[in-house]
């Protein structure tokens, strides 16, 4: 089946600082990926769609230059938090169209900013 | 703009007891649906999916959910639930536009207790 790996599972940063997370697709290609953030004991709120060789499709309300996408190649899509405050804390979750195989999900990042 | 509404946001049952979960969708054109688990501090794990054909579809771990276009709905159920099946549960619809982008909904908390 279809595997989403995402790197790395948590990550506690300094108040200021960027941090960049991972999700790659490991046996197919994903010329789509999505990022969501989900709170706690809430849903996954979409905040981009990230294609293969184009900029990002940003959702309403989501600031692009705070929340960078980066989708260099059909099996990788990075999110890069920059200048990261405690309210950018939450859970990151990637997902990929695996074709036949549907979306799949990463196993998320657990960022805190301190 | 598509939407979707999960009413309970906890739902306690017995072990062994069967349960509904209920999700309705609001969308002016055709949707895909589906249904993930997530357990804590964890991806999402695809459930089952509604695509076309069959307005009933199963999925793993003995549940099942079905299609009814007129109340656009698609409840899951379980004829009978386990401890193991405590955990989050997210209904999302897709629309079949270029981007496929998925919609969650607030998300079902199931407490199955001994």
């Amino acid at each position: 089946g279809a595997v989403v790996s995402q790197h790395p599972s948590r990550v506690i940063c300094k108040s200021g600082t960027s941090v960049k997370i991972e999700c790659r697709s490991l046996d197919f290609q994903a010329t789509t990926m999505f990022w969501y953030r989900q709170f706690p004991k809430q849903s996954l709120m979409l905040m981009a769609t990230s294609n293969e060789g184009s900029k990002a499709t940003y959702e309403q309300g989501v600031e692009k230059d705070k929340f960078l996408i980066n989708h260099a190649s059909l099996t990788l899509s990075t999110l890069t938090v920059t200048s990261a405050h405690p309210e950018d804390s939450s859970f990151y979750i990637c997902s990929a169209n695996g074709g036949v195989y549907g979306y799949t999900f990463g196993s998320g990042t657990r960022l805190t900013v301190v | 703009a598509q939407s979707v509404t999960q009413l309970d946001s906890q739902v306690p049952v017995f072990e062994e007891a069967p349960v509904e979960l209920r999700c309705n969708y609001s969308s002016s054109v055709s949707v895909y649906l589906f249904w993930y688990v997530q357990y804590p501090n964890q991806g999402l794990q695809l459930l089952l999916k509604y695509l076309s054909g069959s307005t009933l579809v199963k999925g793993i771990n003995g549940f099942e959910a079905e299609f009814n276009k007129s109340q656009t709905s698609f409840h899951l159920r379980k004829p009978s639930v386990h401890i193991s099946d405590t955990a989050e549960y997210f209904c999302a619809v897709s629309v079949k536009d270029s981007s496929y982008k998925l919609i969650f909904g607030s998300g079902t908390r199931l407490l199955v207790r001994p």
